[in-house]
């Protein structure tokens, strides 16, 4: 199995719905980030976690939600969905004994919005 | 703004060739760190550079940490097919800042 698994893998929305994304880790660590990437643009910090009780705004966050289940489950919501939230979604973890050292990325969710 | 600029942003060149891909920035990191990213996949770590002037070695694969740490190179030796990729810096303040990417693709 995957250190950090996410589903679905692919989705297909139509605007207006909610979905959530989902992210479990097999790592221990106790950091979890979500990033959203589109091309040219790198990956843009959505929401990061650095333990349960500490949820904390990324850079991207309107149109976005987050919780924190337990320390190895960080899922991602889109109230409302709208076109231009199509892009690939990853979810990453990091020990926070490394600092930012060594993020171990899961394999993405691809969204389109339609 | 981007905070850190790579370039190019896009190479393609023939198996055998030699390139270097560059990572650049005005600000000062606490440690750089270079990700391989194929398609359907997240970036994998390739390596860390801590030390301004730092040189590390991955078999093909040469990195090196600019003397202030504002600045990252990576060098490909005898381009190989199976390096083809995304290649991404990230410089390490209170969070990760990333570049935009470089696409590498080696032609057999």
């Amino acid at each position: 199995d995957a250190d950090v698994t996410q589903t679905p893998r692919n989705r297909i929305t139509k605007t207006g719905k909610r979905i959530m994304l989902e992210c479990s880790q097999t790592k221990g660590h106790d950091r979890m980030y979500w990033y959203r990437q589109d091309p040219g643009l790198g990956l843009r910090l959505i929401y990061y976690s650095f333990d349960v009780k500490d949820i904390n705004k990324g850079e991207i966050s309107d149109g976005y939600s987050v919780s924190r289940q337990a320390q190895a489950k960080f899922s991602l919501s889109l109230e409302s969905a709208i076109p231009n939230q199509t892009a690939l979604y990853f979810c990453a973890t990091s020990d926070r004994r490394t600092g930012t050292d060594g993020y171990t990325f899961g394999s993405g969710t691809r969204l389109t919005v339609v | 703004t981007q905070l850190l600029e790579q370039s190019p942003q896009f190479l393609s060149i023939q198996e055998g060739e030699n390139l270097t891909v560059y990572c650049n920035s005005s600000s000062v990191f606490s440690s750089l760190q270079w990700y391989r990213q194929e398609p359907g996949e997240g970036p994998v770590l390739l390596v860390t550079v801590v030390t301004g002037g730092e040189v590390k070695k991955l078999k093909r694969l040469t990195f090196q940490f600019g003397d202030a740490r504002k600045d990252s190179s990576l060098h490909i030796t005898a381009a190989q097919p199976g390096d083809t990729g995304l290649y991404l810096c990230a410089g390490a303040r209170y969070q990760l800042i990333w570049g935009a990417g470089t696409k590498l693709i080696i032609k057999p």
